[in-house]
């Protein structure tokens, strides 16, 4: 069946750091790939998607390609800031189902 | 815009008894919504997929007879564990996909159960 993998956490950065949280997935045919963020004490959102290969999706400054060949979807973003401090989850939908990675917390200091 | 609410946000109750968890849309209505559960640093499970009207479909593996999944109305959707156990402890996280506009759905912000 379809599931994700990503990448263990926590991360620690500094502000102004490269964050790059991994993802790759196993799954039939073409998916589309999601990232999630969930900010402390809310719901998940949608961050950003891709529905084809090669698709790149982008929010806020984060940005992360669909690459079939390899099977990731890695979200990274060039320079984060403490607000981005968050738990981030991948996912991937077939049909309206959504199956998610394990989450990556991510806190970022000042 | 695209609210969901979870009422609690956290319970605790004795093992043997039974616990309902609301999700609620706020400002759109939701012909289906789903419920996940989560443990601790896993991923988000999805149990049932619950549509307005008509009876949930479960997941494999899911017991339907302990989950129980009412959707009633167009913006509520309720879920009961009955007769918990220890076992059931867990963070349960519902979402709800709109009847229009985008094909997301939107999340609850999760109820935490603990059961002693």
């Amino acid at each position: 069946g379809d599931s994700v993998t990503q990448m263990e956490g926590p991360v620690t950065l500094s502000e102004e750091a490269f964050l790059t949280i991994n993802c790759t997935y196993t799954a039939t045919g073409y998916p589309s790939l999601f990232w999630y963020v969930q900010y402390p004490g809310e719901g998940l959102q949608l961050l950003l998607k891709a529905t084809k290969a090669d698709d790149k999706g982008s929010n806020k400054g984060f940005e992360a390609t669909y690459r079939k060949e390899t099977t990731s979807f890695h979200l990274e973003k060039g320079s984060v800031q403490v607000s981005d401090s968050a738990v981030y989850f991948c996912a991937l939908k077939r049909d309206y189902k959504l199956s998610f990675g394990a989450g990556t917390t991510v806190t970022v200091r000042a | 815009g695209a609210v969901v609410s979870q009422h609690p946000s956290w319970v605790i109750c004795k093992s043997g008894t039974s616990v309902k968890i609301e999700c609620r849309s706020l400002d759109f209505q939701a012909t289906t919504m789903f419920w996940y559960r989560q443990f601790p640093k896993q991923s988000l499970m999805l149990m049932a997929t619950s549509n307005e009207g008509s009876k949930a479909t479960y997941e494999q593996g899911v017991e339907k007879d302990k989950f129980l999944i009412n959707h009633a109305s167009l913006t509520l959707s309720t879920l009961t564990v009955t007769s918990a156990h220890p076992e059931d402890s867990s963070f349960y996280i519902c979402s709800a996909l709109p009847i229009q506009g985008s094909y997301e759905q939107y999340f609850g912000p999760g109820t935490r159960l603990t059961v002693t």
